[in-house]
């Protein structure tokens, strides 16, 4: 059973260009969710989707950041006109159906953003 | 709202124990984790730990809660060069699903 995907690992944009990352979640799991971590600091929570609905968006900046979760296909975290302040670490976790519960959240590689 | 802190680096010697230190601030905190991060990957949960318990024992680890002082511990025994990494402490809150993390403790093992 092969775990969380995130592509492509290392990204260089520059600025105003437009960043995708992608995140495949383990098999069997229907929840997503996005976190960042900037230089020399913890993981923040951006955003936490099912299939198709975004459940929770409380931690994406309103602006330029998007995220999906398709129904077939892997969920995307799409930045706009990206800035040298987005640079960062960006982790998707994956989590079975049911409760969500975070000790059942599975951890990608991450995608290193950086912009130049 | 919830923030979580811990001290930013531990160094100690292979086969000594090591214990890494975590406050919290939110008394609503539901479950608390150790998640390790080693260089360039992503995050692997450790262990966990529910609210109402005061200690958790895993081969090498020993998770210790304090509720009444929201004080979280990790203490690893027999470290080894491998446990050399970013160990990060998290909390959920009651009804959440979501993971609010400290900035990390790195950890270094030297021979």
């Amino acid at each position: 059973n092969a775990g969380v995907m995130q592509n492509p690992r290392h990204l260089v944009r520059r600025r105003g260009q437009e960043a995708r990352l992608r995140c495949s979640p383990m098999k069997g799991h229907s929840h997503v969710y996005w976190y960042r971590q900037l230089p020399e600091e913890g993981l923040k929570f951006m955003v936490y989707l099912q299939k198709e609905n975004i459940i929770d968006e409380s931690g994406m900046p309103k602006e330029r950041f998007s995220a999906e979760f398709p129904k077939e296909g892997p969920s995307i975290l799409r930045i706009q006109q990206v800035v040298r302040g987005d640079s960062a670490a960006y982790f998707c976790a994956s989590s079975p159906p049911g409760t969500g519960a975070p000790y059942e959240q599975y951890f990608g590689p991450g995608t290193r953003l950086t912009v130049t | 709202g919830e923030d979580v802190e811990q001290s930013l680096f531990l160094s100690v010697r292979e086969g000594d124990s090591s214990v890494i230190n975590c406050t919290y601030t939110d008394s609503s905190s539901t479950y608390l984790y150790w998640y390790k991060q080693e260089p360039g990957a992503g995050l692997q949960l450790l262990t966990y730990i529910f609210s109402n318990m005061d200690m958790k024992q895993d081969q090498r680890l020993t998770v210790l809660l304090n509720k009444k002082d929201k004080h979280l511990s990790l203490r690893i025994a027999d470290t080894q060069t491998g446990d050399s990494a970013i160990y990060f402490c998290a909390e959920s809150l009651t009804g959440y699903s979501t993971l609010t993390f400290g900035k990390g403790t790195m950890l270094l093992v030297s021979p």
